[in-house]
């Protein structure tokens, strides 16, 4: 069974350049989540969706950050405008029912560094 | 949120048994301890859950406390594929995952 796929795994852009990240997650895994994780820190929730509608974006700055699920599969992650502050890595994780507190399945990350 | 306390880091030779505790002293009765590892360079991975009963599997045993109040991962033979980051994470149905700095683990050869 394939895993969580995240791509580009790596992404270096200047400040004020757009970023989007991908993800795709388990088959039939109705949960997605974004999170961030900075250096020497434990992964931080940025959004969670069940199927197609975000039920949990509480933490994600939303002047410049966005995300979408379209048909409640494959999801993105966008920056707009990237600041320095933004470096770090991006993970995506999927799970079958987050209300039972299924397991999570981490994708490898996409590390971004701002420049 | 029910929060944990880790060590920031722990050594362990290969080969040996490794110990990694944690403390949750406001753990409530419907939290879950949960354990993930981080890899370098990888995502975290699920290592073992459990809610009051000792539990094993093919990666790792965990051991939890009568009181609940601290609980201990179990690597029963360490090897260089164990060096990883350890988190501990309580969590109760509808709960978010938390985590924390967790424990760098070193295994030297």
């Amino acid at each position: 069974e394939a895993g969580v796929v995240q791509s580009p795994r790596y992404k270096i852009i200047e400040k004020k350049q757009p970023v989007a990240f991908w993800c795709n997650p388990i088959s039939g895994h109705n949960t997605l989540y974004w999170y961030l994780q900075n250096l020497g820190q434990g992964p931080e929730l940025l959004i969670r969706y069940e199927n197609e509608e975000a039920v949990d974006d509480s933490q994600l700055p939303k002047d410049r950050f966005s995300a979408e699920r379209l048909k409640g599969v494959d999801s993105t992650l966008k920056i707009q405008p990237a600041e320095l502050g933004d470096s770090a890595v991006y993970l995506c994780a999927s799970s079958l029912d987050w209300a039972n507190a299924d397991t999570q399945y981490f994708g490898p990350g996409t590390r971004l560094t701002v420049l | 949120d029910a929060k944990t306390t880790q060590p920031n880091s722990m050594e362990s030779n290969e080969e040996e048994p490794v110990h990694l505790p944690c403390n949750h002293s406001t753990i409530s009765g419907t939290d879950y301890i949960h354990w993930y590892r981080q890899l370098p360079s990888q995502g975290p991975e699920y290592v073992i859950h459990g809610l009051t009963s000792n539990v094993n599997n093919r990666m790792a045993s965990l051991a939890i406390a009568e009181d609940r109040k601290s609980s201990t991962l179990i690597l029963h033979r360490a090897t260089l594929r164990d060096a990883a980051v350890y988190y501990c994470i309580l969590r109760a149905s509808y709960d978010k995952v938390i985590f924390g700095p967790g424990t760098s683990l070193s295994v030297i050869p």
